[in-house]
């Protein structure tokens, strides 16, 4: 069965300090996504990125980066120059490529920003 | 932009009593979804729907729960008799294929009473 793992349950940074949430994941799939969800505090889930395990590329956006490692079974996200919009709760997500639809996620990890 | 509309954003209800929740998901997306977070915790699928049935169910969508599209827009969830356990915000999800990114609309949260 499929599994995300996010052991940071709540970080608070200063506003401009770089952050990185980790998420870990457990699949016996060969094909696999991973996702990252924001959940500001007005509570819908927004979707920041998607990626297939096939795609090990790391991302950037802006002052978003993903790092995928494969071999450590981790897709980390990374903040750079953390705004207090930056506020929320973050999820981690799976979902199996084959036949499944349903997104596992992790428990979320709450980032706070202050100013 | 397109997005997941969800009503009511709110619902209070008495336990025992049947409850409907409504989506209406992007408008060419194939794939539906419903999940569900309890206050302060992960968010956990239910149930996705695709080609007018059921792809997959959860564990806790059990005999109570009932999905339809009933037309060409909207999706819902029914819950047949609430129980306590089933105040959560409940969010409607809709991807244009199974393995793309879903997009959440904004929630309804259930409170059971």
């Amino acid at each position: 069965a499929q599994k995300v793992t996010q052991a940071q349950t709540e970080i608070s940074v200063v506003e401009k300090e770089d952050v990185t949430l980790d998420c870990v994941y457990e699949t016996r799939d060969t094909t696999y996504y991973l996702f990252w969800y924001k959940q500001p505090p007005s509570g819908e889930l927004v979707f920041l990125i998607r990626r297939n395990s096939f795609d090990e590329q790391n991302e950037i956006s802006g002052r978003y980066s993903w790092n995928f490692q494969k071999s450590t079974s981790s897709f980390n996200f990374t903040i750079t120059a953390s705004q207090v919009v930056d506020s929320a709760v973050y999820f981690c997500a799976l979902t199996e490529g084959a036949g499944s639809y349903q997104l596992t996620f992790g428990k979320g990890t709450k980032l706070s920003v202050i100013p | 932009e397109p997005e997941v509309t969800q009503t009511p954003s709110h619902q209070v209800t008495q336990m025992g009593q049947e409850v409907i929740l409504r989506c209406v998901p992007i408008s060419n997306h194939l794939y539906f979804y419903w999940y569900r977070q309890i206050l302060g915790q992960k968010v956990e699928f239910l149930v996705s729907f695709y080609n007018n049935e059921i792809s997959e169910k959860s564990e806790i969508f059990d005999d109570q729960f009932s999905v339809e599209r009933p037309d060409g827009s909207n999706f819902t969830l029914k819950i047949r008799s609430t129980k306590l356990e089933d105040s959560a915000m409940y969010f409607c999800a809709s991807s244009s294929v199974s393995y793309n990114e879903q997009f959440f609309g904004p929630g309804t949260r259930l409170t059971v009473l």
